[in-house]
């Protein structure tokens, strides 16, 4: 069972528009998530991380939402570029569990320009 | 500060066989793990080492093992290798902390066929 969802295999955004990516999970006793990007050929590249006792991260163009209630995360880029065209992968875990990270299957952005 | 080096990058083998993969993490880092990325399972935790030690493990058969040198370097190993075993396997190293702010900086894998 997917503890991790990321229901939108893909995405499709102009140049200069807000990117929303979403996630979804289903264990309550998740700690902390984590956004990577990854592009063909390379392995993932962190991005922006939250503690589950916030609700709200900023980096940049970066910006991730937690809504423990709704067990729903999400990414928004804003405003979106052409080189973040890559697979995002959503990621949790638990502080007992080391740094083992349960990941979603990924979502695909494609930024037009 | 060089990255996360995993070799080889490609690796070719048929079944039965036995296979090791070597990562090497970034310098300072104590903790290495490994994950396994297939179209149909995303990425999975397969164990993570922590100053030559164990430290989790996560879902995978008794076939699947690693081991960490004293110099923070780690391999893995499949023994008796199966057609579902190919995939992209990953490492991961860190400073070994848990929480949000430990971040996990990843090598480009081994691509791993096994025909």
């Amino acid at each position: 069972d997917q503890q991790v969802k990321q229901n939108s295999p893909s995405l499709s955004v102009q140049e200069g528009r807000i990117s929303i990516l979403n996630c979804d999970y289903t264990n309550s006793m998740f700690d902390y998530f984590l956004w990577y990007k990854k592009y063909p050929a390379e392995g993932p590249t962190f991005l922006i991380s939250i503690s589950s006792i916030k609700d709200k991260n900023e980096d940049g163009r970066f910006t991730v939402f937690l809504n423990k209630s709704a067990k729903h995360l999400s990414l928004h880029i804003v405003p979106s570029q052409p080189g973040d065209s890559a697979v995002y992968f959503c990621a949790a875990g638990v502080n007992q569990a080391g740094t083992a990270l349960i990941f979603g299957k990924g979502t695909t952005l494609s930024v037009s320009s | 500060k060089a990255g996360v080096t995993q070799t080889p990058r490609y690796l070719i083998k048929t079944r039965g066989q036995q296979v090791t993969l070597s990562c090497s993490p970034i310098s300072g880092h104590r903790s290495v793990s490994w994950y396994q990325q297939t179209p149909g399972q995303g990425l999975q935790f397969l164990f993570e080492y922590f100053s030559e030690t164990q430290r989790n493990k996560g879902n995978f058969p008794g076939r699947f093992s690693g081991r960490q040198f004293s110099n923070s370097r780690s391999e893995m190993n499949v023994s008796t290798l199966e057609l579902g075993d190919s995939a992209l396997y990953l490492c991961a190293s860190s400073l070994g902390a848990t929480g949000a702010k430990n971040i996990q900086y990843f090598g480009a894998g081994t691509r791993l066929s096994v025909l």
